[in-house]
């Protein structure tokens, strides 16, 4: 069944550090779709990166990177020189693509306290 | 991106009433789901509302207690029925083009049930 997994619960890092939020997710399906969102102490919902099963580029945008390994099926984001706005919540989220439901799996979500 | 708004963005209700929840986005879109967040908790999907068609309930939730609406592209309502203070959590919409891009997520609307 699909799954997936943040086993991180909580972070606190000290503004300018480095951090990496693993994801780690569980599907049958070859064509698939991850995602993360941040979700800061407003509530609202962000969306930051989306990624298919084929491409498993790493991608950098800013401070922000996402590693793809599809041999470990994780998907894990780093933060580089990590700021206080950077606080919030981080979900990771799956979508299979096989079944035609396209719905999302969310991972439990790991909460980044980024300290000044 | 599209821009999402729901309505009303929280509020405290009794138990035993119903509470309708309304989406409207500023573009069309194909898909809209509905999600359930309590505090602290991740996101579970209630159901995915596509407009011409019924909405497809996940696991755990029925259309008696949780009737959706999606009249058209832009549009969608999800009631809460029959209220329990169980039902006390954050409820968003979001909404996709297609069924492989990013989906956006409205505000949420916060309902207590007292």
């Amino acid at each position: 069944a699909q799954k997936v997994t943040q086993a991180q619960t909580e972070i606190s890092v000290v503004e300018k550090e480095d951090v990496t939020l693993d994801c780690v997710y569980e599907t049958r399906d070859t064509t698939y779709y991850l995602f993360w969102y941040k979700q800061p102490p407003s509530g609202e919902l962000v969306f930051l990166i989306r990624r298919n099963s084929f491409d498993e580029q790493n991608e950098i945008s800013g401070r922000y990177s996402w590693n793809f390994q599809k041999s470990t099926s994780s998907f894990n984001f780093t933060i580089t020189a990590s700021q206080v706005v950077d606080s919030a919540v981080y979900f990771c989220a799956l979508s299979e693509a096989d079944s035609g439901t396209y719905k999302y799996i969310f991972g439990t979500g790991t909460r980044l306290k980024v300290l000044a | 991106s599209a821009v999402i708004s729901q309505k009303p963005s929280r509020d405290i209700c009794q138990r035993g009433t119903s509470l309708t929840i309304q989406c409207q986005v500023d573009s069309q879109v194909t898909m809209m789901f509905w999600y359930r967040q309590q505090p602290g908790q991740s996101l579970t999907l209630i159901a995915t509302a596509n407009q011409g068609s019924e909405a497809t309930y996940e696991s755990g939730f029925v259309i008696d207690k949780f009737p959706i609406s999606r009249p058209n592209l832009t549009f969608s309502t999800l009631t809460v029925s029959n209220m329990s203070p169980e039902d006390s959590s954050i409820y968003l919409c979001s909404v996709a083009c297609w069924g492989w891009d990013e989906q956006y997520f409205g505000p949420g609307t916060r309902l207590t049930v007292t």
